[in-house]
């Protein structure tokens, strides 16, 4: 398994800003996603977070409001642009050991825009 | 990837087994059934996968019907703390792709004493 943090685990922020998100996990994995969890709603997939080049974004997420980096296999950082009260959702981390593993999660960090 | 159809609710009696049903009748040979709960405000927490086969671990049993078109997530003791959304979840599994893992809107479990 695979044991995630989160920094921050929550935040409120003004409209307009932006926020990093920092997710750190305690072995090496070959795979990390980010997910966005809006308020009584299931989880979206944001992104493929890929160590040393750029994210691959689903459909209705672009790089330029939710940039992505990952500079190696333990660690990768969300940012959300910005921000709007839309915004304000919980952002997860999740990650494989291996592409056949199963995925784990970060506790997810809690977004408030005001 | 194939698309999942659950329940939006169900509820069980502390101590009794809980059975939620998930339909993916499109699912293809290369896909496996996965399911994760997720307790509130928690990140979602893996619970167990199959293939074919039945499978059982320390959390629940997986059945997954001959044709697997449908399967049933066995908790066989509920208790409170099972109190949450359960996901059911198809999900591809060749080397190359790894496969995504996304969520459709689960199953809210409620244990009532």
């Amino acid at each position: 398994s695979a044991v995630i943090s989160q920094k921050p685990s929550r935040d409120i922020c003004q409209r307009g800003t932006s926020l990093t998100i920092q997710c750190q996990v305690d072995s090496q994995v070959t795979m990390m996603f980010w997910y966005r969890q809006q308020p009584g709603q299931s989880l979206t997939l944001i992104a493929t977070a890929n160590q040393g080049s750029e994210a691959t974004y689903e459909s209705g997420f672009v790089i330029d409001k939710f940039p992505i980096s990952r500079p190696n296999l333990t660690f990768s950082t969300l940012t959300v642009s910005n921000m709007s009260p839309e915004d304000s959702s919980i952002y997860l981390c999740s990650v494989r050991i291996s592409p056949q593993s199963e995925q784990y999660f970060g506790p997810g960090t809690r977004l408030t825009v005001t | 990837d194939a698309k999942t159809t659950q329940p939006p609710s169900m509820d069980c009696a502390e101590g009794r087994a809980a059975n939620l049903p998930c339909n993916h009748s499109t699912i293809s040979g290369n896909e496996y059934v996965y399911w994760y709960r997720q307790i509130h405000s928690q990140g979602p927490q893996y619970i167990i996968h199959g293939l074919k086969n039945n499978e059982t671990n320390e959390m629940a049993s997986l059945i997954i019907t001959e044709d697997r078109k449908s399967s049933t997530l066995i908790l066989p003791h509920a208790t409170l703390r099972d109190t949450a959304v359960y996901y059911c979840i198809v999900r591809p599994t060749s080397y190359n792709q790894g496969g995504k893992l996304i969520f459709g809107q689960g199953t809210e479990l409620s244990v009532k004493p």
